[in-house]
């Protein structure tokens, strides 16, 4: 397997506009993270998916943003309207649940800045 | 809520030296403990995770230990060499706030010298 795919790898964008962040997890994954990392507050859990469904969303910072995840393999994180303080680094993360092994596989990462 | 914090954020050594990192955290509840690798603008690399039933974990020059009792981890990385240099995470899930959920710890950066 490729491993977890996220796009784009880098993205630069006015303040105001919409910005979709993609990720397709490792097949046969049931679980999916969207992570936010920035400088000032490290790593935070934004939102995580069991078999398709949102389980928890409280890390969500605002209304402005919004995941979906329509079938197993492909999951969408949503700004709207994006502000510059959003400008971080967004990580999506998968794992197979089985037993206490859940190990967490991260993707590359999509490096967003808000101008 | 759980908190997970890594003492020292920045640590440099000589190349060849033998090394240990820190792990604490507040809910000893966890289901299992995860050390990351993260290199300058990439992603996390997995490189060990102990269940919570477990003591240790070693794959090569890493071994990794769990108290849960105490709350603590560490990493330790025997005969260091440059390509260890990155930032190494500690993150935990938890027993009573959903076993998936990953909480980061803030990271130590470290870097070998030749």
């Amino acid at each position: 397997d490729a491993g977890v795919i996220q796009s784009p790898r880098h993205e630069v964008t006015e303040m105001g506009q919409e910005v979709t962040l993609r990720c397709k997890p490792i097949s046969g994954h049931d679980y999916l993270f969207w992570y936010r990392q920035t400088m000032m507050r490290g790593l935070e859990l934004l939102i995580y998916f069991n078999n398709n469904v949102p389980i928890d969303d409280s890390g969500m910072p605002e209304d402005r943003f919004s995941a979906k995840m329509p079938n197993a393999s492909f999951s969408t994180l949503k700004i709207q309207p994006s502000e510059p303080r959003d400008s971080a680094v967004y990580f999506c993360a998968s794992s197979l649940t089985a037993g206490g092994n859940t190990e967490a596989f991260f993707g590359q990462g999509t490096r967003l800045t808000v101008v | 809520k759980q908190e997970v914090t890594q003492i020292p954020a920045a640590l440099s050594v000589p190349e060849g030296e033998n090394l240990v990192l820190n792990c604490s955290f507040t809910d000893s509840a966890i289901y299992n403990l995860q050390w990351f690798r993260q290199d300058p603008g990439k992603g996390l690399t997995s490189l060990l995770l102990i269940q919570s039933s477990q003591r240790e974990q070693t794959s090569g020059r890493l071994n990794a230990s769990l108290d849960k009792s105490s709350g603590r981890s560490t990493l330790y990385i025997a005969a260091s060499q440059p390509g260890d240099s990155a930032t190494y995470l500690c993150a935990v899930s938890g027993a009573n706030f959903g076993n998936e959920k990953l909480t980061f710890g803030t990271g130590t950066r470290l870097t070998i010298i030749p």
